[in-house]
């Protein structure tokens, strides 16, 4: 069945890149997102991206997917203590779909 | 941008009574969703819905679960009999266009249930 998988944690210099993986099964997928959860908060919608696309860019944000491996990938540059949240990859075959999430990678930034 | 709102953030129920989750999707958008998050575990999908019915469901969704959408603005989850294994954060979505032109889906802030 469907999948998304991500590492559960991910710890970063404070100014350093952050590289955020994420590997998805499902072929048909067509959109892929990235989510920002902040504690106690609810979940907000970063970027996402269309399964024809390589690669987007927005502000300190950039999004790869390798569709030949499923995979998918968020950088944050210049990783700020603001930026401390769980993030969650997910996939949607279709505009209207259910999406499929992944269990969310927490981001831990170290001074 | 605009936003999708939940009301209450935070309801506390005895096992067995019925709660009723509301939420205030974006105004121009069509598609509604309930999501709900087990502490600690997925954010997983129980309902969607489009031009006043229900689009899709999952196996959560049971008999104990229903959604409405009373009038123009709300959304409502209502679950009849609750269970203690009902406590979760439960998320409101609505997806549609963005201000920016392009497409999005949108969750509200969630409302936790506790069930004791």
């Amino acid at each position: 069945g469907e999948d998304v998988e991500q590492s559960l944690f991910l710890s970063v210099r404070e100014g350093d890149s952050s590289v955020i993986n994420c590997t998805y099964t499902d072929s048909s997928s067509t959109y892929l997102y990235w989510y920002k959860q902040e504690p106690g908060a609810g979940l907000q919608l970063l970027t996402y991206i269309f399964s024809n696309m390589d690669m987007k860019q927005d502000q300190r944000l950039t999004v790869l997917l390798n569709k030949k491996d499923k995979h998918l990938s968020l950088r944050i540059a210049d990783t700020q203590t603001g930026d401390s949240a769980i993030y969650f990859c997910a996939e949607s075959i279709d505009s209207n779909y259910q999406l499929i999430w992944g269990a969310g990678t927490k981001l831990i930034i170290k001074p | 941008e605009p936003e999708v709102t939940q009301t209450p953030s935070h309801q506390v129920t005895q096992m067995g009574q019925e709660v009723i989750l509301r939420c205030v999707p974006i105004s121009n958008h069509l598609y509604f969703y309930w999501y709900r998050q087990i502490l600690g575990q997925k954010v997983e999908f129980l309902v969607s819905f489009y031009n006043n019915e229900i689009s899709e469901k999952s196996e959560i969704f049971d008999d104990q679960f229903s959604v409405e959408r009373p009038d123009g603005s709300n959304f409502t989850l209502k679950i009849r009999s609750t269970k203690l294994e009902d406590s979760a954060m439960y998320f409101c979505a609505s997806s549609g266009p963005t201000s920016a032109g392009s497409f999005g889906w949108f969750f509200g802030p969630g409302t936790r249930l506790t069930v004791l």
